[in-house]
């Protein structure tokens, strides 16, 4: 069976300083991936998606990049977090108009 | 342009009864549609789908209903139980160009099942 995960849980962070969030995925081969963010309150916003090894595509331009340096592995970054960057992050797995499974998520507070 | 709309933010019903759930889309090239389920600081769970050929699903507890005129989808539970508290996030996708690789959500609606 599959299986995602996603680390840190929690993250708490100065303003200013980067960020690295982790997604591995287990038990498929060749997945779409995918990087949410839901912010207090909101809905889900789909911010990267990748559909192979070093191919990304950025949904909402922002403070945020994404890398996809293996086939089971993707990454959210950004070099200087902005207060606006809190929010719960979630990784998905998923194929061409399937079911989207998703991680346990990432809660990041930047203060 | 909020394509996918949950216009009720939240719902409360009572054990045993039926919770229905609604949600509303914009784009008539969405043809798969889902509903997840998301307790507080964990990922969202698949619940149920349903492709537009069909009008009906159903998977236990879980019903959802289609209606294409209408733009219309709605989740049911029935009975409703306690453990069904949560967010339900409505999704939808299209299977045209390079847009059958994303899901997009409604805001969700809070659901909570009094005992």
């Amino acid at each position: 069976s599959q299986t995602i995960h996603q680390w840190p849980a929690t993250l708490v962070q100065p303003v200013g300083s980067p960020l690295s969030l982790e997604c591995t995925v287990e038990g498929t081969s060749n997945p779409n991936l995918y990087w949410y963010r839901q912010a207090a309150g909101r809905g889900l916003q789909l911010l990267f998606y990748s559909v192979g090894i070093g191919q990304i595509s950025s949904e909402v331009p922002q403070n945020l990049s994404a890398s996809r340096p293996q086939d089971r592995q993707f990454i959210l970054s950004s070099k200087k977090l902005l207060l606006s960057d809190s929010g719960f992050y979630l990784c998905a797995w998923g194929r061409i108009q399937e079911t989207q499974y998703f991680g346990p998520g990432t809660r990041l507070l930047v203060l | 342009d909020q394509q996918v709309k949950q216009n009720s933010p939240s719902l409360s019903v009572q054990e045993g009864r039926i919770s229905i759930l609604n949600c509303d889309y914009t784009n008539s090239m969405f043809d798969y549609f889902l509903w997840y389920k998301k307790y507080p600081a964990e990922g969202p769970t698949f619940l149920i789908s349903i492709s537009s050929i069909k009008d009906k699903n159903e998977d236990g507890r879980f019903t959802v209903f289609l209606n294409k005129s209408a733009k219309h989808l709605s989740l049911h539970i029935v009975p409703s139980q306690p453990g069904d508290s949560a967010v339900y996030f409505c999704a939808a996708s299209s299977n045209s160009g390079g847009s059958n690789y994303k899901l997009t959500f409604g805001k969700g609606t809070l659901l909570t099942v009094n005992p």
